[in-house]
């Protein structure tokens, strides 16, 4: 089992609606939790951290902690087309990140 | 966020060269900074961590004679890889990590080995 998995995708969604990006993990230890997007040929970019259960909400993002089910999500409101990238999940073993292989957002205009 | 930079941005060299990247956390220190390696298409792998002042820890599979890391500083984290060769052309990325563990990434150095 992968410790930090995600549906590769691509997940399309239309401009202006709600993409949701999951993430699910296998150690129930962890207690910090991030969020990357990564434009392709580009380094990701920190969107989000989490640390607690619920939610998150940071501008057009929320982040969605549930650690009983070891799952933690990011909601984008509002697509754009220029949100298309691949969304890496983080998780913090230790005092290291164990990366998802990313989910590929597609928001078509 | 924070800002990290990194130096070069690209870089070809001959194989059997050496090649140096820098990577500088430019407004805060960094508790830790790590090297990882991206080829096209794959997920990003963590090469090493680095802590200033110690030793490298390498992740398995990578060979710390050929991936020297040097942890100057807080703020200064230096790879090289030595005796190039053409399956080591990556893009390479380091970040750096603040004290709540959230890690700022660098832009990436792609290295193309002829």
């Amino acid at each position: 089992q992968k410790e930090v998995e995600q549906n590769s995708g691509p997940l399309s969604v239309p401009e202006g609606a709600i993409a949701s990006l999951n993430c699910t993990y296998s150690d129930r230890g962890s207690q910090s939790f991030f969020w990357y997007r990564q434009y392709s040929g580009k380094s990701p970019e920190l969107i989000m951290s989490i640390y607690s259960n619920g939610d998150k909400e940071d501008g057009r993002f929320t982040a969605q902690l549930n650690k009983a089910s070891q799952y933690v999500s990011l909601l984008i409101r509002d697509s754009q087309p220029s949100d298309s990238a691949t969304y890496l999940c983080a998780v913090l073993g230790f005092q290291k990140l164990v990366f998802g292989t990313g989910t590929r957002l597609l928001v078509s205009p | 966020g924070a800002v990290v930079s990194q130096h070069p941005s690209r870089v070809i060299c001959k194989s059997g060269t050496s090649v140096k990247i820098e990577c500088r956390s430019l407004d805060f220190q960094a508790t830790t900074m790590f090297w990882y390696r991206q080829f096209p298409k794959q997920s990003l792998m963590l090469m090493a961590t680095s802590n200033e002042g110690s030793k490298a820890t390498y992740e398995q599979g990578v060979e710390k004679d050929k991936f020297l890391i040097n942890h100057a500083s807080l703020t200064l984290s230096t790879l090289t890889v030595t005796s190039a060769h053409p399956e080591d052309s990556s893009f390479y990325i380091c970040s750096a990590a603040n004290r709540e563990y959230e890690q700022y990434f660098g832009p990436g150095t792609r290295l193309t080995v002829t």
